[in-house]
């Protein structure tokens, strides 16, 4: 009953790759996140969706491609990898846009670029 | 636009000592403030949060955070560490009016030793 759940827990793979990472949440949200979070522990907003439609995207390369089928779930595709984009993933989702609800988070996705 | 500053990325304490992180934060409007915490190889886990009312708020595992508005601060105490406190936290400033935009801390790592 994990209530944001991300798949792979792991992933590695090499340089020029395309890889996806996806993510379901079961609370019921109206709205869904992405964050990177580097070798420094320092987390950054990457894109946020509501009700399916892209609302936040941060300066992120156009590699980055996220695609919400439906509102439960936001998965994150990357294309032609690069070893700057080694960290760990991290999905997230809140009840709704308004600032005072609080995100619950996915136990992240490593990405190691070889 | 808005900053968050968590003074100290370590700090370590003995077991049953008071615990201070500190954060102090920039914005133009007023916020919302969080405080979330990391346990090894696991997401972000809501600690508390600061919208509107008291100024002192209070969350799990014994912890609470008072908002000075005058010293744009928001430091998370406990009175006495234990050690499954050790993990790292992460202070968040989302301003109440541009949508659910967490800006994070740089993150504290607390030690706690026996």
């Amino acid at each position: 009953d994990t209530a944001v759940s991300q798949t792979p827990k792991y992933l590695v793979t090499q340089m020029g790759n395309d890889k996806s990472i996806k993510c379901e949440q079961n609370l019921g949200h109206d709205t869904m996140y992405w964050y990177k979070q580097d070798s420094k522990k320092f987390l950054k907003i990457m894109f946020s969706y509501n009700n399916k439609e892209l609302i936040i995207n941060e300066t992120v390369p156009n590699r980055f491609s996220p695609k919400s089928p439906d509102k439960a779930h936001l998965n994150l595709h990357i294309n032609s990898l690069e070893l700057g984009d080694s960290a760990v993933y991290f999905c997230a989702s809140s009840r709704d846009r308004d600032s005072n609800q609080p995100q619950h988070f996915g136990d992240g996705t490593r990405l190691s670029i070889l | 636009a808005q900053s968050v500053t968590q003074l100290g990325s370590h700090v370590s304490v003995s077991e049953g000592a008071l615990v201070l992180l500190r954060c102090n934060y920039s914005s133009s409007v007023p916020p919302y403030l969080f405080w979330y915490v990391q346990y090894p190889n696991q997401g972000l886990q809501l600690l508390l949060k600061y919208t509107t009312g008291a100024t002192l708020v209070k969350g799990i595992n014994g912890f609470e955070a008072e908002f000075k508005k005058s010293e744009t601060s928001f430091h998370l105490t406990k009175p006495s560490a234990h050690m499954s406190d050790a993990a790292e936290y992460f202070c968040a400033v989302n301003p109440n009016n541009a949508g659910n935009m967490l800006t994070f801390g740089g993150g504290t790592r607390l030690m706690v030793k026996p």
